[in-house]
């Protein structure tokens, strides 16, 4: 079963504003990553944030951590048309499953020029 | 980064043969491989993890006699598709992980079962 919620399903934006993606899970976890995937092809791995960290940044990403509310946002600055893509967030959960993703539905990105 | 490749890319067979996608690590070496399932405009969702020496295990509702996973050595392993149905055409993913927290997705592999 999947273990997160993303909204939105879908956003269309234009080039140079900002994207916003939210994704919401059930149970504890490790950490928790988002990916991107182009259409038909594998998944690119963008940034982890840990359990105990609360944001963290890379380039034009921005992702914040609220373990308390179950959550984490994924902000891409000045969007770029080759940022059009599927996100999906995907949490590692604790005890003895290292590695053993659980992937949100995932919010497809749809950037103008 | 880390390279992980699969073979083949797409494949097409019939109903009723089965069909072999090998995961590789090519740059590290890997004891842990995982392998997902992504039918379209859909999520991913884990089917099973691949350990090198040791059986797989399957996530709930996954067919361990269908989907046969071995894991020969610490660059490789293969997914095999028995008796594939239509309903076994998707897209095949695998990953493997390098450190505790990292691992490294394959570029999938497209089946179609006619």
């Amino acid at each position: 079963s999947q273990q997160g919620e993303e909204d939105p399903q879908a956003l269309s934006i234009q080039e140079g504003e900002n994207a916003t993606m939210n994704c919401s899970y059930k149970t504890s976890i490790n950490n928790l990553q988002w990916y991107r995937q182009n259409s038909g092809r594998g998944l690119v791995h963008l940034i982890l944030i840990r359990s105990n960290e609360r944001e963290k940044h890379s380039g034009r990403l921005r992702v914040t951590l609220d373990t308390s509310k179950k959550s984490s946002s994924l902000l891409i600055t000045a969007s770029r048309a080759a940022d059009t893509a599927s996100y999906f967030c995907a949490t590692d959960k604790r005890a003895d499953s290292w590695g053993k993703l659980q992937f949100g539905a995932g919010t497809q990105v749809v950037v103008t020029p | 980064g880390a390279v992980v490749s699969q073979h083949p890319s797409r494949v097409i067979c019939k109903s009723g043969t089965s069909v072999k996608i090998e995961c590789r690590s090519l740059d590290f070496q890997a004891t842990t491989m995982f392998w997902y399932r992504q039918f379209p405009k859909q999520s991913l969702m884990l089917m099973a993890t691949s350990n090198e020496g040791s059986k797989a295990t399957y996530e709930q509702g996954v067919e361990k006699d269908k989907f046969l996973i071995n894991h020969a050595s610490l660059t490789l392993s293969t997914l095999t598709v028995t008796s594939a149905h239509p309903e076994d055409s998707s897209f095949y993913i695998c990953s493997a992980r390098r450190t505790r927290d990292e691992q490294y997705f394959g570029p999938g592999t497209r089946l179609t079962v006619t």
